[in-house]
């Protein structure tokens, strides 16, 4: 069974930093690019940020772009999101979500982070 | 790279057709065949229905179906049932490697 678990969310002040991880199981993690999303409460997703599975691609929205870097540990299975110069408007909860051609096929449960 | 357009909401009775539409541009759904739609429940995280157009994963019903036509996309919902009652995003792969989203449908079933 896939399964992609969050954690590292929580309460920060504006400009500040935070690191979001996502621990996968259940699949070759080191085949799959990964995809951070976003939804602010009571709001629309919106894609944030994605990493090829060597880690050499990676892309980002414009949004966060020079303030978010992602990154990932094949040999821990897992995806990061470091998060710094942190605006109100950043807050939402964030998913890590496994790529497949530009869809995701699975999501975790998502980790809330407040600004 | 702008949001892809939803209507806000659509709705249908139990047994029905409901299509929600899902417009964009050539720089991202006219220009890709990498659209997908995800159902969303409240407090829950969305589940992928629909990928590269009109492709279903495994255990999506057939009820559902994804179209494409110049630069607006579409989801399909057949024999509608009372489970059905969720958020509709679509989404696309879009210019310069982004991944947009549509603003989401709330589809409710009457």
């Amino acid at each position: 069974e896939v399964k992609l678990v969050e954690s590292g969310g929580g309460l920060v002040q504006p400009g500040g930093s935070l690191r979001v991880s996502c621990a996968a199981s259940g699949f070759t993690f080191s085949s799959h690019g990964l995809n951070w999303v976003r939804q602010a409460p009571g709001k629309g997703l919106e894609w944030v940020s994605y990493i090829n599975d060597k880690g050499r691609d990676i892309y980002y929205t414009d949004s966060v772009k020079g303030r978010f870097t992602i990154s990932r540990d094949n040999a821990k299975n897992s995806l990061y999101l470091q998060m710094n110069s942190l605006r109100v408007e950043d807050t939402a909860v964030y998913y890590c979500a496994r790529d497949n051609n530009w869809a995701s096929d699975f999501w975790g449960q998502g980790i809330l982070v407040t600004v | 790279q702008s949001a892809l357009t939803q209507p806000p909401s659509a709705s249908g009775s139990p047994g029905q057709s409901v299509a929600i539409s899902c417009t964009g541009t050539s720089s991202d759904v006219g220009g890709y065949n990498y659209v997908s739609w995800y159902q969303q429940h409240p407090g829950k995280a969305p589940k992928l229905m629909i990928y590269e157009v009109n492709k279903r994963p495994s255990g999506v019903p057939d009820r559902f179906s994804g179209s494409k036509s110049g630069n607006t996309a579409s989801l399909t919902v057949s024999g509608l049932q009372a489970e059905d009652e969720a958020d509709y995003y679509c989404s696309s792969f879009a210019v310069s490697n982004q991944w947009v989203f549509g603003g989401g449908t709330k589809l409710t079933v009457l």
